[in-house]
């Protein structure tokens, strides 16, 4: 069965570095999704992308955080710099559109990050 | 924008008891509403969803039901086994095209005693 892929699976870096988060969605998903999960919370959402085109970045924090989607398939989420507030899990999930509305959203494994 | 309002945050009954845990919503457009059941370190997972032109799903030992009306969404699990025991997520969505992203409950930690 298809499974969304996410790397790394941990990531952990001073804070003011650099950090960058992949996805790459199940083979035929239009729509990627970019969330994250603060310990002991529902995921929340960041970005959304419709093939290469930014959807929904409402509640990405733009100062810091960057997501692009170059050709419509796989994803890359940034952060820089990290602070503190930002360890938390990164989910990536990815949906099918049928009938122009997206469908089930399957997540990835998620990518730790630790801020110190 | 959504608020998804989820009790109980945490939920301990004996195996083979039923569970039940309930969501509200805000947002009157919406339309979709699926659970996800994450074990610890995993991604989460979809267990079953709902569309708002039906009240009630089930498959085999879980069910959820949906009030339009009154806003709140609630999912069953009936003759609970320890493979239940996770964190269950409620989300609802308007799914219309354009921006559709889930607006997630906090999380009910659902503990099975044997």
């Amino acid at each position: 069965e298809a499974e969304v892929a996410q790397s790394p699976r941990y990531k952990i870096t001073e804070k003011s570095q650099a950090v960058a988060f992949w996805c790459d969605p199940i083979s035929g998903h239009a729509t990627l999704y970019w969330y994250r999960q603060i310990l002991g919370q529902g995921p929340e959402l960041l970005v959304q992308f419709q093939d290469e085109s930014v959807v929904d970045d409402s509640q990405l924090p733009k100062d810091r955080f960057s997501a692009e989607r170059l050709k419509g398939v796989d994803s890359t989420l940034k952060i820089q710099p990290a602070e503190l507030g930002d360890s938390a899990m990164y989910l990536c999930a990815s949906s099918f559109v049928a009938g122009g509305r997206s469908d089930t959203q399957y997540f990835g494994p998620g990518t730790r990050l630790t801020v110190l | 924008g959504e608020n998804v309002e989820q009790h109980p945050s945490t939920l301990s009954v004996q195996e083979g008891d039923s569970a039940v845990i309930k969501c509200t919503y805000s947002d009157s457009a919406s339309n979709y509403f699926p659970w996800y059941k994450q074990e610890l370190g995993k991604r989460p997972q979809l267990i079953i969803d709902i569309r708002s032109n039906v009240g009630e799903k089930k498959d085999q030992r879980i069910a959820v039901t949906l009030n339009k009306t009154a806003k709140h969404f609630s999912l069953h699990i009936t003759e609970t086994q320890p493979e239940d025991s996770a964190v269950y997520f409620c989300a609802a969505q308007y799914s219309g095209g354009g921006a559709d992203g889930l607006t997630f409950g906090k999380g009910t930690h659902l503990i099975i005693q044997p």
